[in-house]
């Protein structure tokens, strides 16, 4: 069966510091992995996907993830934090087998000043 | 462009009744998904069209829930005799093919009491 696992309910990260955002996942084919942020009473906001090559992948608002087939890991990194990067932060996963996603429950990030 | 909308934002009903969620994706994308969200957890799939069909209902919990996208454009899930558990955030997304990233509209929070 296929699942995702995001480890941390909350991560707290200063201003101007890298961050990571950790995600683990099990697929039994091929995975092809996502990167969204959901912030308060909006929807959810795609980031940035994995479906095949280069294993770092850019996205949006500065963000990249790196797909680690080895580890099952997928973990959403960004250089420098902003304040405004505070949200809450999923991780989903597919195989080529079928189109639903499969999701985490959430890691919240909160960016203090 | 325009992106997913959803309608009504917000829904209140009472136990038993019958209620109608109304998407509208992107458009020109052939693919729709609809996935529920309770609170603190991830989304979870409920059902995804390719065109009018449903391509894959498994995730519909029980036959009180149904959905139909008659033009192969808007679509609309109906639920039939709520019940207080139905009470969650729907959220719907719709992609270009079946397979492509999924966009995602506000949600539509209900609310059975």
């Amino acid at each position: 069966a296929q699942s995702v696992a995001q480890p941390e309910d909350q991560v707290n990260v200063a201003e101007g510091n890298p961050l990571t955002v950790k995600c683990t996942y099990s697929v039994s084919g091929n995975p092809y992995l996502f990167w969204y942020v959901q912030y308060p009473n909006r929807g959810l906001q795609f980031l940035l996907k994995y479906i095949t090559g280069d294993n770092l992948v850019k996205g949006s608002y500065g963000f990249e993830a790196e797909f680690n087939k080895s580890q099952t890991s997928f973990h959403l990194k960004k250089p420098s934090a902003l304040v405004s990067d505070s949200a809450l932060y999923f991780c989903a996963v597919r195989d080529d087998s079928n189109y639903q996603l499969i999701w985490g429950a959430g890691t919240k990030l909160i960016i203090k000043p | 462009g325009a992106g997913v909308s959803q309608t009504p934002s917000n829904k209140v009903t009472e136990k038993g009744k019958y209620v109608e969620l109304r998407c509208d994706p992107i458009s020109g994308h052939t693919a729709l998904y609809w996935y529920r969200q309770s609170l603190g957890q991830g989304p979870e799939f409920l059902i995804y069209f390719q065109g009018t069909g449903a391509a894959d209902d498994s995730g519909l919990p029980n036959d009180r829930f149904f959905a139909v996208r008659p033009e192969g454009s808007v679509s609309t899930l109906k639920i039939q005799r709520t019940e207080r558990g139905d009470s969650a955030v729907y959220l719907c997304a719709s992609s270009y093919i079946a397979g492509d990233t999924q966009y995602f509209g506000p949600g539509t929070r209900l609310t059975v009491l």
